[in-house]
């Protein structure tokens, strides 16, 4: 089985400032990935970043960062010096065996 | 632009109709999965195929049925729509179709059905 937790529905966050969206996990498979994806309020879903399970450094693109702690079960993300367009829903995915659950999101508006 | 194309962008139908959304996964990938968004429900899995074959089956409705062709497009097919079926209808693709993989998004289809 498969759960994913955001717990912060809503968040905001002053321009240049950086924030981190929360995610917790729960999944069964031993080997599984994580995802994050940004929804602008155009809605389509955009892939930000990915961690594998088994990966020992956390992953960065650009920006974004993932705060991966397997103990704890937890993903966040962050995003450094946040910019006006980042303002979106945010959300987290766990992907094992052949199935991937999607958390109800965190919506996040920066402020100028 | 993430390479996965859906059409059409939107629909607006009856209740009662039939609808047929399409899609076409980025080249290479091997394959699709259907997600349903709606405010109450958050994204929702409905359905993955693989290489033609369907791979796993989420919250899909008996009234709701999807295909992937030899030629790897996929078509959802949404029959007998109510009021509710009203979403946004996400199509995805994948590399290896293994959960692991990231999955790369189309721009969606909205439907309406009043």
């Amino acid at each position: 089985a498969q759960k994913i937790t955001q717990t912060q529905p809503g968040m905001f966050v002053q321009e240049k400032e950086a924030v981190t969206l929360d995610c917790t996990y729960d999944t069964s498979d031993p080997s599984y990935g994580l995802f994050w994806y940004k929804q602008p309020s155009s809605g389509e879903m955009i892939f930000l970043i990915y961690q594998g399970s088994y990966d020992q450094q956390n992953a960065t693109e650009g920006r974004y960062s993932l705060n991966f702690q397997k103990a704890r079960k937890s993903a966040n993300l962050v995003i450094s010096a946040s910019q006006l367009g980042d303002s979106a829903m945010y959300f987290c995915a766990v992907g094992g065996y052949q199935k991937v659950t999607f958390g109800t999101g965190t919506k996040l508006q920066v402020i100028p | 632009d993430s390479g996965v194309t859906q059409t059409p962008k939107h629909l607006i139908t009856a209740t009662g109709q039939r609808v047929t959304l399409r899609c076409s996964p980025r080249s290479g990938d091997l394959s699709v999965y259907w997600y349903q968004q709606s405010l109450d429900q958050g994204l929702q899995f409905l359905i993955q195929y693989y290489n033609g074959e369907e791979r796993a089956k989420g919250n899909i409705l008996e009234r709701f049925s999807a295909q992937q062709f030899p030629d790897l497009h996929s078509e959802l097919n949404l029959s007998s729509l109510e009021l509710g079926d009203s979403a946004l209808y996400f199509c995805a693709s994948s590399l290896t179709g293994e959960g692991s993989d990231e999955q790369f998004f189309g721009p969606g289809t909205r439907l309406t059905v009043l």
